[in-house]
């Protein structure tokens, strides 16, 4: 079984509708993080939590929010969808080790799609 | 502000032609520079981390070195399985744990 895991795989919707994308992890990691990525772009940070109670705004989350229901659960928000928003949507996780770096496993994605 | 360039943004090699990849780095303090690979319509897979200047990290056909404003990713005699987008990110002392990634380098070898 996949140890980070993305629902949904793919999903179109509609401008203004809101939608949630869901992400669940089995590596026991604290640290979980939301990405979008667009070709040309690169990966870029939508939020990103440290733990259940601590939840940070990363570059680019205007006209996103999260919600960390648990330590391996990690939904982002879409409150009204617009088509710039359609893109490729990423969950990352990686482990706490104090005076260590941090490297990131990365789920499979959600291919997001607004028309 | 931390910022990542990699080149060239796309490479096609014959299998069996080593090449490398750069990037290029400018950050407050490096904690770490990590590579990733992505396959097409997949999420990144860590390859490797380097701290320090001067460390190098191989496996298989990859070895990435670093030095204090670039690293390298070099693929030695690559096979069409190596075939991938590799991405460059790199994490600051001061970042929290967070990465800034490179846009990446799209690598085609052809049979």
């Amino acid at each position: 079984d996949a140890d980070v895991t993305q629902t949904p795989r793919n999903r179109i919707t509609k401008t203004g509708k809101r939608i949630m994308l869901e992400c669940s992890q089995t590596k026991g990691h604290d640290r979980m993080y939301w990405y979008r990525q667009d070709p040309g772009l690169g990966l870029r940070l939508i939020y990103y939590s440290f733990d259940v109670k601590d939840i940070n705004k990363g570059e680019i989350s205007d006209g996103y929010s999260v919600s960390r229901q648990a330590q391996a659960k990690f939904s982002l928000s879409l409150e009204s969808a617009i088509p710039n928003q359609t893109a490729l949507y990423f969950c990352a996780t990686s482990p706490s080790r104090q005076g260590s770096s941090y490297e990131q496993y990365f789920g499979p994605g959600t291919r997001l799609t607004v028309t | 502000e931390d910022q990542v360039t990699q080149s060239p943004e796309a490479l096609r090699l014959q299998e069996g032609e080593s090449s490398s990849l750069n990037c290029s780095y400018t950050v407050s303090g490096l904690r770490g520079l990590f590579w990733y690979r992505q396959d097409p319509g997949k999420g990144p897979e860590f390859l490797f981390t380097l701290y320090s200047a001067g460390e190098e990290k191989e496996k298989e056909r990859l070895k990435a070195t670093l030095t204090k404003k670039e690293s390298f990713l070099h693929i030695t005699a690559p096979k069409p399985e190596d075939s991938a987008t590799y991405l460059c990110a790199v994490q600051a002392a001061d970042s929290w744990g967070k990465l800034q990634f490179g846009a990446g380098t799209q690598v085609v070898v052809t049979p």
